[in-house]
């Protein structure tokens, strides 16, 4: 059973598109991220949602969203795409908020023509 | 501001000998000091981790050696084998809601016959 799973892996699509990326974790973890890691392998967080209420949100363009429909799933929206979207997404969840382990997803690779 | 400085960029390691890998951190209020490794086309996985109260915490054959006066930490891999060969990410967080893993920028390690 994977535990943080990510869909789609692969998202090829042009610029000025809108597209999504669905996370799920069976874990039962609280608490749920959204990384960014670039073409240099640097990984950033972009978001945080414990207990489906957003607690960071690091100054991410508002071309983001992220939604929290239930703390199992967290889903990222990403409108009008540019070309510096173009990076590999990764999903991640731990026990709760504060310094604990993250158990990442395998990521989404989302390249923009 | 790069918070958590990482070297060196690559590595290579013949079989059986030691990895090391170096981290430094500039925020004092970090107390959490995971270590994460990544295979291509996989996300992070936490490898070992440790908190400032202990200096060393050993699993199997890696060794985190931490030196809270000097704001460093370390990781140590013995005996490297070929499957070994990764990208490893040093990280650190502190306590609070809003707490968030800030990531060093990687070190590919690469171990030959």
């Amino acid at each position: 059973d994977t535990a943080v799973s990510q869909t789609p892996k692969y998202l090829v699509t042009q610029m000025g598109n809108d597209k999504s990326i669905k996370c799920e974790q069976n874990l039962g973890h609280d608490t749920m991220y959204w990384y960014k890691q670039d073409s240099k392998k640097f990984l950033k967080i972009m978001f945080s949602y414990n207990n489906k209420e957003l607690i960071i949100n690091e100054t991410v363009p508002n071309r983001f969203s992220p939604k929290s429909p239930d703390k199992a799933h967290l889903n990222l929206h990403i409108n009008s795409l540019e070309l510096g979207d173009s990076a590999v997404y990764f999903c991640a969840s731990s026990p709760g908020t504060g310094s604990q382990p993250q158990h990442f997803g395998d990521g989404t690779r989302l390249s923009i023509l | 501001q790069q918070q958590v400085k990482q070297s060196p960029q690559s590595l290579i390691v013949q079989k059986g000998g030691i990895s090391i890998i170096n981290c430094a951190y500039e925020n004092t209020a970090f107390d959490y000091f995971p270590w994460y490794q990544q295979f291509p086309g996989k996300g992070p996985a936490l490898l070992i981790a440790i908190r400032p109260d202990v200096s060393e915490k050993k699993e199997g054959r890696f060794t985190i050696s931490f030196n809270k006066s000097a704001k460093q930490f370390s990781l140590h891999i013995m005996d490297s084998q070929p499957g070994d060969s990764a990208t490893y990410f040093c990280a650190a967080s502190s306590s609070g809601t809003a707490s968030k893993l800030t990531f060093g920028t990687g070190t590919r390690l690469q171990v030959t016959l």
